[in-house]
C-alpha cells in the first residue's frame, strides 16, 4: 500500500546535525513532491520545505534557509532531510508528507521521527 | 504571511453531537488552498478535507468543509468515539509558504 516510512528516533547534542530519511513505497517516488514538516511538543505544525524527487529541486521556508538540506536517492525511493547546527528548540517530531498530486494538501504522511536535542 | 487562527481552542462534546470548528485567515484566501487534518496522540496528521470542501479518500461523509474568503468551517455532523482528536487547518500561500493553524481539540464531555 501507499506509505512513507521514516527512520528512527535520534538524540543529538546542540550544534550537531541530524539526518532523517523517508522511504516511499506503493507509488511512483518521482511522481510526487515530498514535504518536511515538524511539530515541537504541544505546538502547531511547522512547514520546513519540499523536494521534487524527479529533479532534486528543493525549496525551504525562510526560517530554515541556510541550515536545512533536502536530498533524495531515486534508486531506493528515499528522501532525506538534514538539519544542521541543532538547538534545543529544534526538539520536535519531524514528518515527511506527500503532496496531493496537483492539490494543495498532504495526503500521505510518514509516522514521524522524534529528534531530541539535549546536552 | 497569512496567519490561520482556529477557534475554539477546545470543544467539549458528547458522542452523537455536532461539532463545528472554525479557521479564520488573516486575509482572504483562495478556497482551493485550504485543507483540514485530524491528528490523534502519537500519530501523524490525517488529511480530511482539501480545497476547503472536498473529502479525501476514505473519509466518512459525516465530515464536511465549507467557507470562503477568510472564514472556513469543518463540521462533524455526529461525533463518533474515534473522532475525538485535534484538528488543524492548513493553507498554501505560495512556493515556500505552507502554514497551519494552532489546532482545535475535540474532547469528550
Amino acid at each position: 500500500q501507499v506509505q512513507l516510512e521514516q527512520s528512527g528516533a535520534e538524540v543529538k547534542k546542540p550544534g550537531a546535525s541530524v539526518r532523517v530519511s523517508c522511504r516511499a513505497s506503493g507509488f511512483t517516488f518521482t511522481g510526487y513532491y515530498l514535504h518536511w514538516i515538524r511539530q515541537a511538543p504541544g505546538q502547531r505544525l511547522e512547514w520546513i520545505g519540499w523536494i521534487n524527487p524527479d529533479t532534486g529541486d528543493t525549496k525551504s521556508a525562510q526560517a530554515f534557509q541556510g541550515w536545512v538540506t533536502m536530498t533524495r536517492d531515486t534508486s531506493i525511493s528515499t528522501a532525506y532531510m538534514q538539519l544542521n547546527r541543532l538547538k534545543s528548540d529544534d526538539t520536535a517530531v519531524y514528518f515527511c508528507a506527500r503532496r496531493l498530486g496537483t492539490g494543495f494538501a498532504f495526503d500521505v504522511w510518514g509516522q514521524g521521527t522524534m529528534v531530541t536535542v539535549s546536552s | 504571511e497569512i496567519v490561520l487562527t482556529q477557534s475554539p481552542g477546545t470543544l467539549s462534546l458528547s458522542p452523537g453531537e455536532r461539532a463545528t470548528l472554525s479557521c479564520r485567515a488573516s486575509q482572504s484566501v483562495y478556497t482551493n488552498y485550504l485543507a483540514w487534518y485530524q491528528q490523534k496522540p502519537g500519530q501523524a496528521p490525517r488529511l480530511l478535507i482539501y480545497g476547503a470542501s472536498s473529502r479525501a479518500s476514505d473519509v466518512p461523509d459525516r465530515f464536511s468543509g465549507s467557507g470562503s474568503g477568510t472564514d472556513f468551517t469543518l463540521t462533524i455532523s455526529r461525533l463518533e468515539p474515534e473522532d475525538f482528536a485535534v484538528y488543524y487547518c492548513q493553507h498554501y500561500g505560495g512556493l515556500i509558504r505552507w502554514t497551519f493553524g494552532q489546532g482545535t481539540k475535540v474532547e469528550i464531555k
